[in-house]
Protein backbone atom coordinates (compact mmCIF):
# COMPACT_ATOMS: atom_id res chain seq x y z
CA UNK A 1 0.00 0.00 0.00
CA UNK A 2 0.59 3.41 -0.33
CA UNK A 3 2.97 4.97 2.95
CA UNK A 4 4.58 8.57 3.10
CA UNK A 5 7.58 8.89 6.13
CA UNK A 6 8.94 11.70 7.12
CA UNK A 7 11.91 12.71 9.21
CA UNK A 8 11.68 12.92 13.19
CA UNK A 9 10.96 15.80 15.25
CA UNK A 10 10.23 18.47 16.20
CA UNK A 11 12.76 20.99 14.87
CA UNK A 12 13.96 24.16 16.51
CA UNK A 13 15.65 27.03 14.49
CA UNK A 14 16.13 30.46 14.44
CA UNK A 15 14.54 33.21 12.50
CA UNK A 16 15.84 33.69 9.17
CA UNK A 17 17.83 29.67 9.42
CA UNK A 18 17.38 27.46 6.36
CA UNK A 19 14.65 24.86 6.93
CA UNK A 20 14.74 20.95 5.25
CA UNK A 21 12.03 18.46 5.93
CA UNK A 22 12.56 15.63 4.29
CA UNK A 23 9.89 13.17 3.07
CA UNK A 24 9.80 10.07 1.02
CA UNK A 25 6.62 8.18 -0.42
CA UNK A 26 6.17 4.81 -1.27
CA UNK A 27 3.33 4.50 -3.93
CA UNK A 28 2.00 1.19 -6.53
CA UNK A 29 1.90 4.34 -9.36
CA UNK A 30 2.15 8.24 -9.79
CA UNK A 31 0.98 9.75 -7.00
CA UNK A 32 0.33 13.67 -6.41
CA UNK A 33 2.24 15.02 -3.89
CA UNK A 34 1.33 17.66 -1.27
CA UNK A 35 2.51 19.77 1.91
CA UNK A 36 -0.22 20.36 4.16
CA UNK A 37 0.32 23.23 7.35
CA UNK A 38 -1.69 22.55 10.25
CA UNK A 39 -1.17 25.72 12.78
CA UNK A 40 -2.07 25.38 16.28
CA UNK A 41 -5.74 24.75 16.55
CA UNK A 42 -6.33 24.86 13.62
CA UNK A 43 -7.29 22.95 10.02
CA UNK A 44 -5.15 21.91 7.78
CA UNK A 45 -3.98 24.44 4.88
CA UNK A 46 -2.91 23.11 1.61
CA UNK A 47 0.82 24.70 1.44
CA UNK A 48 1.99 23.74 -1.61
CA UNK A 49 1.96 20.86 -4.47
CA UNK A 50 3.37 19.11 -7.13
CA UNK A 51 1.30 16.44 -9.52
CA UNK A 52 4.04 15.18 -11.67
CA UNK A 53 7.64 14.23 -11.60
CA UNK A 54 10.35 17.07 -11.43
CA UNK A 55 7.58 19.66 -10.96
CA UNK A 56 8.44 22.19 -7.95
CA UNK A 57 5.78 23.18 -5.98
CA UNK A 58 6.33 26.58 -4.64
CA UNK A 59 4.23 28.34 -1.90
CA UNK A 60 4.60 31.26 0.98
CA UNK A 61 9.03 30.91 0.39
CA UNK A 62 8.43 27.45 0.56
CA UNK A 63 9.43 24.55 -2.55
CA UNK A 64 9.07 21.22 -3.08
CA UNK A 65 10.39 19.38 -5.91
CA UNK A 66 8.94 15.71 -7.00
CA UNK A 67 11.80 13.36 -6.93
CA UNK A 68 10.29 10.09 -8.78
CA UNK A 69 14.02 9.18 -8.91
CA UNK A 70 14.81 9.13 -4.75
CA UNK A 71 10.67 9.13 -4.45
CA UNK A 72 10.99 12.28 -2.29
CA UNK A 73 9.24 15.34 -1.73
CA UNK A 74 11.36 16.96 0.78
CA UNK A 75 10.78 20.52 1.86
CA UNK A 76 12.96 23.64 1.76
CA UNK A 77 12.49 27.15 2.99
CA UNK A 78 15.59 29.48 2.19
CA UNK A 79 14.42 32.27 5.74
CA UNK A 80 11.89 30.94 8.17
CA UNK A 81 9.99 33.19 10.22
CA UNK A 82 8.60 32.50 13.43
CA UNK A 83 4.67 32.82 11.82
CA UNK A 84 5.62 29.37 9.94
CA UNK A 85 5.99 27.56 13.49
CA UNK A 86 3.51 24.97 13.10
CA UNK A 87 3.00 21.34 11.77
CA UNK A 88 3.72 20.11 8.48
CA UNK A 89 2.56 16.99 7.03
CA UNK A 90 3.82 15.42 3.95
CA UNK A 91 0.80 13.35 1.87
CA UNK A 92 0.10 11.64 -1.27
CA UNK A 93 -3.17 10.55 -3.50
CA UNK A 94 -2.78 8.45 -6.04
CA UNK A 95 -6.25 8.26 -8.77
CA UNK A 96 -8.57 11.18 -9.60
CA UNK A 97 -11.86 12.34 -8.17
CA UNK A 98 -13.52 9.93 -6.06
CA UNK A 99 -10.40 7.61 -4.91
CA UNK A 100 -8.11 10.93 -4.29
CA UNK A 101 -7.81 9.70 -0.48
CA UNK A 102 -4.89 11.33 1.28
CA UNK A 103 -2.20 9.62 2.69
CA UNK A 104 -0.20 11.23 5.26
CA UNK A 105 2.76 11.19 7.07
CA UNK A 106 3.30 11.09 10.52
CA UNK A 107 3.94 15.05 10.61
CA UNK A 108 6.72 17.11 11.83
CA UNK A 109 6.85 20.24 14.45
CA UNK A 110 8.43 23.40 13.63
CA UNK A 111 9.37 25.70 16.14
CA UNK A 112 10.84 28.81 14.28
CA UNK A 113 12.33 31.25 17.84
CA UNK A 114 13.03 34.86 17.33
CA UNK B 1 -13.88 32.17 -0.81
CA UNK B 2 -16.12 29.83 0.11
CA UNK B 3 -14.53 27.00 2.41
CA UNK B 4 -15.41 23.70 3.58
CA UNK B 5 -17.75 24.31 6.98
CA UNK B 6 -18.11 21.88 9.54
CA UNK B 7 -20.19 21.67 13.17
CA UNK B 8 -20.01 22.25 15.53
CA UNK B 9 -16.44 22.92 15.69
CA UNK B 10 -16.91 21.53 19.55
CA UNK B 11 -18.70 18.24 20.84
CA UNK B 12 -18.43 17.24 24.15
CA UNK B 13 -20.18 13.40 24.45
CA UNK B 14 -20.33 10.98 26.93
CA UNK B 15 -19.18 7.35 26.63
CA UNK B 16 -22.19 4.90 24.68
CA UNK B 17 -23.52 8.66 23.54
CA UNK B 18 -24.27 9.18 19.77
CA UNK B 19 -23.03 11.99 17.70
CA UNK B 20 -23.47 13.58 14.59
CA UNK B 21 -20.91 15.85 12.74
CA UNK B 22 -21.66 18.09 9.33
CA UNK B 23 -20.23 19.02 6.45
CA UNK B 24 -20.45 21.63 4.07
CA UNK B 25 -18.52 21.45 0.92
CA UNK B 26 -17.32 24.23 -1.17
CA UNK B 27 -19.84 24.91 -3.71
CA UNK B 28 -19.49 22.97 -6.71
CA UNK B 29 -17.61 20.59 -5.13
CA UNK B 30 -19.19 17.05 -5.23
CA UNK B 31 -16.77 15.27 -3.36
CA UNK B 32 -16.17 14.88 0.21
CA UNK B 33 -13.57 12.88 2.56
CA UNK B 34 -13.38 12.67 6.40
CA UNK B 35 -10.62 11.99 8.45
CA UNK B 36 -9.60 11.20 11.96
CA UNK B 37 -6.88 13.05 13.55
CA UNK B 38 -6.36 11.66 17.12
CA UNK B 39 -3.41 13.36 19.63
CA UNK B 40 -0.45 13.70 17.96
CA UNK B 41 -0.79 11.91 14.62
CA UNK B 42 -1.39 12.21 11.68
CA UNK B 43 -5.06 11.88 9.96
CA UNK B 44 -6.24 9.21 9.36
CA UNK B 45 -8.84 8.38 6.40
CA UNK B 46 -12.47 7.21 7.12
CA UNK B 47 -14.78 7.32 4.37
CA UNK B 48 -15.26 9.32 1.46
CA UNK B 49 -18.32 9.91 -0.80
CA UNK B 50 -18.59 10.97 -4.97
CA UNK B 51 -21.86 12.60 -6.07
CA UNK B 52 -23.78 11.02 -3.05
CA UNK B 53 -22.55 7.54 -3.65
CA UNK B 54 -19.82 6.16 -1.03
CA UNK B 55 -17.14 5.84 -2.88
CA UNK B 56 -13.81 4.53 -0.92
CA UNK B 57 -13.44 2.78 2.63
CA UNK B 58 -10.78 3.33 5.14
CA UNK B 59 -10.33 2.41 8.63
CA UNK B 60 -13.95 3.56 9.91
CA UNK B 61 -15.39 1.43 12.76
CA UNK B 62 -18.97 -0.58 12.18
CA UNK B 63 -20.44 2.22 14.85
CA UNK B 64 -19.60 5.28 12.19
CA UNK B 65 -21.79 5.95 9.58
CA UNK B 66 -22.14 8.69 7.17
CA UNK B 67 -24.07 9.83 3.78
CA UNK B 68 -23.92 12.92 1.65
CA UNK B 69 -27.06 14.28 1.12
CA UNK B 70 -28.90 15.73 -2.00
CA UNK B 71 -27.44 19.58 -1.33
CA UNK B 72 -23.37 17.59 -1.19
CA UNK B 73 -23.55 17.85 2.71
CA UNK B 74 -22.41 15.08 4.44
CA UNK B 75 -22.98 13.59 7.43
CA UNK B 76 -20.72 11.71 10.05
CA UNK B 77 -22.86 9.60 12.12
CA UNK B 78 -21.04 7.99 15.40
CA UNK B 79 -22.81 5.86 17.72
CA UNK B 80 -21.62 3.67 20.85
CA UNK B 81 -19.51 6.46 21.55
CA UNK B 82 -16.06 5.04 23.18
CA UNK B 83 -13.22 7.18 25.11
CA UNK B 84 -10.53 6.19 22.22
CA UNK B 85 -12.98 7.99 19.66
CA UNK B 86 -11.62 11.56 21.22
CA UNK B 87 -10.17 13.24 18.32
CA UNK B 88 -10.08 16.21 15.70
CA UNK B 89 -12.66 14.99 13.06
CA UNK B 90 -11.98 16.86 9.63
CA UNK B 91 -13.81 16.93 6.50
CA UNK B 92 -12.19 18.09 3.01
CA UNK B 93 -14.19 18.32 -0.41
CA UNK B 94 -13.06 18.29 -3.74
CA UNK B 95 -14.11 18.47 -7.44
CA UNK B 96 -14.39 14.74 -8.60
CA UNK B 97 -13.35 12.98 -11.84
CA UNK B 98 -9.47 14.40 -12.56
CA UNK B 99 -8.88 17.10 -9.54
CA UNK B 100 -7.05 15.71 -6.61
CA UNK B 101 -6.86 18.82 -4.45
CA UNK B 102 -8.77 18.39 -1.16
CA UNK B 103 -9.48 21.74 1.04
CA UNK B 104 -10.19 20.80 4.55
CA UNK B 105 -12.80 21.92 7.04
CA UNK B 106 -11.33 23.74 10.64
CA UNK B 107 -12.59 20.31 12.04
CA UNK B 108 -14.79 19.23 14.63
CA UNK B 109 -13.24 18.62 17.92
CA UNK B 110 -14.71 15.62 19.80
CA UNK B 111 -14.53 14.90 23.44
CA UNK B 112 -15.59 11.57 25.05
CA UNK B 113 -15.94 11.47 28.61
Amino acid sequence: GNSVTQMEGPVTLSEEAFLTINCTYTATGYPSLFWYVQYPGEGLQLLLKATKADDKGSNKGFEATYRKETTSFHLEKGSVQVSDSAVYFCALSEGSGANSKLTFGKGITLSVRP
Amino acid sequence: AAGVIQSPRHLIKEKRETATLKCYPIPRHDTVYWYQQGPGQDPQFLISFYEKMQSDKGSIPDRFSAQQFSDYHSELNMSSLELGDSALYFCASSLGLGYTEAFFGQGTRLTVV
